[in-house]
C-alpha cells in the first residue's frame, strides 16, 4: 500500500489567495484526520471524519478553514482567504474502523508545507 | 483528555537502551497511554499504547506504573535512526482525539 498520500507537498501562496490541500487515505480506512503543526503550537488536530462524515471540527481555527470528504478516498482542506499565520505543515492521517473494540493506530501522510507570504 | 509532561530532550548512546519518561498524573481510568514519534520532516508514527498492563511490540516496550500516573517508553537498543521527537499522549480508547504536547527530542549518538 502506498500509505496516506498528500498533495501538494509544498505550497507557496500570497496572502488572500485560496489554498486547497488534498489527501488520499489508505484504502479501506474509515477514519480521516487533518492536523496542523507549527513551532509555536505544536501538532493540533483540526477535524476528523468517520465514513466521510465530519465527527469533530472543534480544532478548526476559524471560518476561513473548511474540510470536506466527498468520498472514502479523497478529502480536502481549504483555506480561504489565506493569511501568513496559516503557514504550517498540514498532516492528513487515516485509520481503520474500530472493529472488535481493538484500537487501531493512525497512519500519517508526509504532510504539506504551506507558506503564505 | 489528561495532560502529559515529558522532558524536552534526552541523549542516548547508540546500542544502549533509551528510557523515555512521561508523567500523566491526571489520567482518568478509561484513558490509554499512546506513544508516537516524529522523525524530522516526516509525519508522526505510532509506536505503542497501553491501559494498565505493560506492553511490548517489535519497536518498544511500555511500562506503566501501578497507579497509572506515569509511564516509560523503552527502546531496547537505540540506533541512529531512532533520533526523533517522541510524544506521550493520554487519549480515549478509540485513539481519535489525540492531543500532542511538546514531546521529548531524543538524540541517539554514535
Amino acid at each position: 500500500d502506498a500509505g496516506v498520500i498528500q498533495s501538494p507537498r509544498h505550497e507557496v501562496t500570497e496572502m488572500g489567495q485560496e489554498v486547497t490541500l488534498r489527501c488520499k487515505p489508505i484504502s479501506g480506512h474509515d477514519y480521516l484526520f487533518w492536523y496542523r503543526q507549527t513551532m509555536m503550537r505544536g501538532l493540533e488536530l483540526l477535524i476528523y471524519f468517520n465514513n466521510n462524515v465530519p465527527i469533530d471540527d472543534s480544532g478548526m481555527p476559524e471560518d476561513r478553514f473548511s474540510a470536506k470528504m466527498p468520498n472514502a478516498s479523497f478529502s480536502t482542506l481549504k483555506i480561504q482567504p489565506s493569511e501568513p499565520r496559516d503557514s504550517a505543515v498540514y498532516f492528513c492521517a487515516s485509520r481503520p474502523g474500530l472493529a472488535g473494540g481493538w484500537q487501531e493506530t493512525q497512519y500519517f501522510g508526509p504532510g504539506t508545507r504551506l507558506l503564505v507570504l | 483528555d489528561a495532560k502529559t509532561t515529558q522532558p524536552p530532550s534526552m541523549d542516548c548512546a547508540e546500542g544502549r537502551a533509551a528510557n523515555l519518561p512521561c508523567n500523566h498524573s491526571t489520567i482518568s481510568g478509561n484513558e490509554y497511554v499512546y506513544w508516537y514519534r516524529q522523525i524530522h520532516s516526516q509525519g508522526p508514527q505510532y509506536i505503542i499504547h497501553g491501559l494498565k498492563n505493560n506492553e511490548t511490540n517489535e519497536m518498544a516496550s511500555l511500562i506503566i506504573t501501578e497507579d497509572r500516573k506515569s509511564s516509560t517508553l523503552i527502546l531496547p537498543h537505540a540506533t541512529l535512526r531512532d533520533t526523533a521527537v517522541y510524544y506521550c499522549i493520554a487519549g480515549d480508547w478509540a485513539g481519535n482525539m489525540l492531543t500532542f504536547g511538546g514531546g521529548t527530542r531524543l538524540m541517539v549518538k554514535p
